[in-house]
C-alpha cells in the first residue's frame, strides 16, 4: 500500500479556512484518496474521498494535484468542533477495504 | 449515523483472563473490521469479516481471535489478555469493498488489562 506523508499538527483560528496538506508521491493510477477524522474519544469518521477530480460535500472540499502526488483537504470554515486527528489514507479498488492509518494531523481550532 | 453499537464500553480485567468484545451492527452490512488503537501507533487492524463465517487476519492478529455467526454481530475475543493489549478497540462496517468504500466505526471499547 503507498504511503502518505502528514504534518503532524496544524492551528487555525475558528471560522477560517483550513488547509491540510497530504503527500502522497507513491500513488497508483487505481488508489482512492481517502480523508477520515477522529474527534478526541470518539472512533474514526468518513470525511471525504476522490480518485482524480476535485470533490465538495457538506462537511469539506478536496483538492487533487494534476499529478496525483498530493491532496489538500479544506475546510472552509473552522469550527471548534471541527478540532480532531484528520488521516489521509490511499485505497486501492483491489485490496480487502483495510484502511491503512498513518499518524495524521492534529488539528487545533483556537477561538 | 451509521447503526453500530460496541459492548462493553469499558471494561477492566486481569492478565490471563479470556475476554471478549462484541460489535453489533444494525445496517447489514456484509464487511466487518476490528482495529485497535494504541499511542503512536494509530489505528491498526486485527481481522476483519467478508461474510458470515468468512474472516481473515489483518496486521496484529496474534492473541485474537474472531468469529461471526450472523451477519450483525462480529465477536472479538482476547484467549487470554495480556497487558499488551491494553488498548482502545474500533469496530467497522462496510457494504462493499474498493477504492471508493467507507467505513463506518463504531464508539470503541477501552480495555485495560492489569
Amino acid at each position: 500500500d503507498a504511503k502518505t506523508t502528514q504534518p503532524n499538527s496544524m492551528e487555525s483560528n475558528e471560522e477560517e479556512p483550513v488547509h491540510l496538506p497530504c503527500n502522497h508521491s507513491t500513488i497508483s493510477g487505481t488508489d482512492y484518496i481517502h480523508w477520515y477524522r477522529q474527534l478526541p474519544s470518539q472512533g474514526p469518521e468518513y470525511v471525504i474521498h476522490g480518485l482524480t477530480s476535485n470533490v465538495n460535500n457538506r462537511m469539506a472540499s478536496l483538492a487533487i494535484a494534476e499529478d496525483r502526488k498530493s491532496s489538500t483537504l479544506i475546510l472552509h470554515r473552522a469550527t471548534l468542533r471541527d478540532a480532531a486527528v484528520y488521516y489521509c489514507i490511499l485505497k486501492n479498488y483491489g485490496n480487502t477495504g483495510k484502511l491503512i492509518f498513518g499518524q495524521g494531523t492534529t488539528l487545533q481550532v483556537k477561538p | 449515523d451509521a447503526g453500530i453499537t460496541q459492548s462493553p464500553r469499558h471494561k477492566v480485567t486481569e492478565t490471563g483472563t479470556p475476554v471478549t468484545l462484541r460489535c453489533h451492527q444494525t445496517e447489514n452490512h456484509r464487511y466487518m473490521y476490528w482495529y485497535r488503537q494504541d499511542p503512536g501507533h494509530g489505528l491498526r487492524l486485527i481481522h476483519y469479516s467478508y461474510g458470515v463465517k468468512d474472516t481473515d487476519k489483518g496486521e496484529v492478529s496474534d492473541g485474537y481471535s474472531v468469529s461471526r455467526s450472523k451477519t450483525e454481530d462480529f465477536l472479538l475475543t482476547l484467549e487470554s489478555a495480556t497487558s499488551s493489549q491494553t488498548s482502545v478497540y474500533f469496530c467497522a462496517i462496510s457494504d462493499r469493498t474498493g477504492g471508493g468504500e467507507t467505513q463506518y466505526f463504531g464508539p470503541g471499547t477501552r480495555l485495560l488489562v492489569l
